[in-house]
């Protein structure tokens, strides 16, 4: 079975600065899916990053980037020029994109992230 | 357009009660699923549906928990003699297509609170 660990409960980050969640999983399987979901206060789970396990290019969107290390089953999310709006609970999630795949994610415990002014 | 929305936003209601809890996911989605974000668990699926069927239902912790979904849109789900453990919140996530590219769009979720 597939486990998604977040070893970060709590995280701060003065606002401009740079933060890095981190993230790590255990899977069997050669292919599959790993997202970064953002929940602020509001409850509403917003994907914030995609990756391809297949792709060695690590993915970015904007302020967001990932460092993706397949070996080492490692995928961290790295933010950059913080912002206060930043401020939100980070799931790290795992999904299998093999054969049987039903498309259901599998999630870390989440890293509550605040931004300060 | 409109998210995924979800019925009630809040429910408080007794131990021993049915509770029936609502998902209205995106027009046109055809894979919807069921989470649940509890302290102690964390967020953990429940179901998957593709179209009206269900073909994974292995989240559902015990036989009191039930879902359908009903012309390829509104899903519910049931809890039957709830209990204090069941006190969560329960999210809906749609998405466009049975493929494991496509992003999940949550709904706000669901607060169920058992007293």
């Amino acid at each position: 079975a597939q486990t998604v660990t977040q070893s970060q409960p709590e995280m701060s980050v003065q606002e401009a600065e740079t933060v890095t969640l981190s993230c790590t999983y255990d899977t069997s399987e050669n292919n599959y899916y790993l997202f970064w979901y953002k929940q602020p206060p509001s409850r509403q789970m917003i994907l914030v990053i995609r990756q391809e396990a297949y792709k060695q290019q690590n993915a970015t969107e904007n302020r967001f980037s990932v460092n993706f290390q397949k070996a080492a089953k490692s995928f961290s999310l790295k933010i950059s020029d913080s912002q206060l709006g930043d401020t939100a609970m980070y799931f790290c999630a795992f999904m299998n994109s093999g054969s049987s795949n039903t498309g259901k994610l599998i999630f870390g415990q989440g890293t509550t992230l605040q931004v300060k002014p | 357009g409109a998210g995924v929305s979800q019925s009630p936003s809040n429910k408080v209601t007794e131990k021993g009660k049915d509770v029936e809890l609502r998902c209205d996911p995106i027009s046109g989605h055809t894979a919807l699923y069921w989470y649940r974000q509890s302290l102690g668990q964390g967020l953990e699926f429940l179901i998957y549906f593709q179209g009206n069927s269900a073909p994974d239902k292995s989240g559902l912790p015990s036989d009191r928990f039930s879902a359908e979904r009903t012309g390829g849109s509104v899903s519910t789900l049931t809890i039957q003699r709830t209990q204090q453990e069941d006190s969560a919140v329960y999210l809906c996530a749609s998405s466009l297509l049975w493929d494991r590219s496509y992003e999940q769009y949550f709904g706000p979720g669901t607060r169920l609170t058992v007293t």
